[in-house]
């Protein structure tokens, strides 16, 4: 079983500034990341798919990259509406899906 | 619109069955996987289980076998997650999500029931 570990566990940043979150996978696998946000009392948003692409309405300040077993989320330049908690999220064939723990991204 | 609601919030007690719903509209109900997700008070998202509607195909999460029933009524759009005998534990927020295969993400997302168990 592929386990994903976000890290940092919180992120404390201010508006304006550039937030990168990881995700590393406990073994490589041959598929994709995606990821969501999470708001307070609210359902996940998706926001990144296939590792890099960002789903319909999503903001260009978020992308997603990946350098082998490793994930990154990045925010070039926060907006307040930004703060949240962020879950990566793997799909492989067995167990299919498993997220990350979540990163809280705060304000600083 | 695409949308997924949700049955409301539920107070149980320990020992008690439990059905919630996700009724899904604006597309293709039976083409699409829905999956449920848990998140306990103050926790992260833990995947419990998917189902086809099209044909029903359900595969559970090893953490989750055995402790939840998920079913579909495709009649009526709807997805169902089951307990049979609730317990304290069981205590957190049941979201069901859309799947994209072409994505490998959950695309959609119902609003959340909220279930609470306690004597």
């Amino acid at each position: 079983e592929i386990v994903l570990t976000q890290s940092p566990a919180t992120l404390s940043l201010s508006p304006g500034e550039r937030a990168t979150l990881s995700c590393r996978a406990s073994q490589s696998f041959s598929s994709y990341i995606a990821w969501y946000q999470q708001k307070p009392g609210q359902a996940p948003r998706l926001l990144i798919y296939h590792t890099s692409n960002r789903a319909p309405g999503v903001p260009a300040r978020f992308s997603g990259s990946e350098s082998g077993t490793d994930f990154t989320l990045t925010i070039s330049s926060l907006e307040p509406d930004d703060f949240a908690v962020y879950y990566c999220q793997q799909r492989t064939n067995w167990p299919p899906y498993s997220f990350g723990q979540g990163t809280r991204l705060e304000l600083k | 619109e695409v949308q997924l609601v949700q049955s409301g919030a539920e107070v149980k007690k320990p020992g008690e069955s439990l059905k919630i719903s996700c009724k899904g509209s604006g597309y293709s109900f039976t083409s699409y996987w829905i999956g449920w997700v848990r998140q306990m008070p103050g926790k992260g998202l833990e995947w419990m289980g998917i189902i086809y509607p099209g044909d029903s195909d359900t595969r559970y999460s090893p953490s989750f076998q055995g402790q939840v029933t998920i079913s579909a009524d495709k009649s009526i759009s709807t997805a169902y997650l089951q307990w049979s005998s609730l317990k304290a534990s069981d205590t957190a927020m049941y979201y069901c999500a859309r799947h994209i295969g072409r994505i490998s993400a959950f695309d959609i997302w119902g609003q959340g029931t909220m279930v609470t168990v306690s004597s």
